[in-house]
């Protein structure tokens, strides 16, 4: 597509339920990332994918959190067992490469845990 | 630890005025700045960077100064236009690092 996409845009859930978001970058660009928004924050860091190698994991904030990317494209973010701290902005984002400043961002999924 | 500031959760200015944004940031290791410009709903779109070498990049109506011995930089709009109105994101990394840490943004509300 012409754009990242992210589905879906809306996420309402229960406490305790499990998720999963999607993110579909631009064709051709090899490095893809997780950032998530709360209220009244900026952007923080979650996961990054580049390429082939092992994904940087370091800014996902606790073990419920995962992510994978298959074939090097589409990827998904899943939160186990939400809670309400949870809720949140949850943002995708790829580029060319890793070296390539700009990043293209989706419009992002608002979860929301009851 | 909030490593990118912006202290200014909104500004307000006229159309055809000049508006300034404001970022501090606390690590000397970053090296390269960036504003990302956000519209409701919307994923933030890239604006306009700036290397550590550099002391200001232009580019069309947009402008971004670096001051790197007070560690602040700032976004200049002129002449600021309705459609301007959005939050803006100061960005920054080491070039040797992918990650982006981000501000909280400003909301730029520009008005006719």
């Amino acid at each position: 597509g012409a754009g990242v996409s992210q589905s879906p845009s809306n996420k309402v859930t229960e406490k305790g339920k499990d998720v999963e978001l999607r993110c579909d970058p631009i064709s051709g660009h090899t490095a893809l990332y997780w950032y998530r928004q709360s209220l009244g924050q900026g952007l923080e860091f979650l996961i990054y994918f580049q390429g082939n190698s092992a994904p940087d994991k370091s800014g996902l904030p606790s073990d419920r959190f995962s992510a994978e990317r298959t074939g090097g494209s589409v990827s998904t973010l899943t939160i186990q067992r939400t809670q309400q701290e949870d809720s949140a902005v949850y943002l995708c984002a790829s580029s060319v490469d890793r070296d390539n400043e700009k990043l293209f961002f989706g419009s992002g999924t608002q979860l929301s845990v009851l | 630890d909030q490593q990118v500031k912006q202290n200014s959760p909104s500004l307000s200015v006229q159309e055809g005025r000049i508006s300034i944004l404001n970022c501090d940031y606390t690590n000397s290791m970053f090296d390269y700045f960036l504003w990302y410009k956000k519209y409701p709903a919307e994923g933030p779109t890239f604006l306009i960077s700036i290397s550590s070498i550099k002391d200001k990049n232009e580019d069309g109506r947009f402008t971004v100064f670096l001051n790197k011995s007070a560690k602040h930089l700032s976004l200049h709009i002129v002449p600021s236009q309705p459609g301007d109105s959005a939050v803006y994101f100061c960005a920054a990394r080491r070039w040797s690092n992918y990650k982006l840490t981000f501000g909280k943004g400003t909301l730029l509300t520009v008005n006719p």
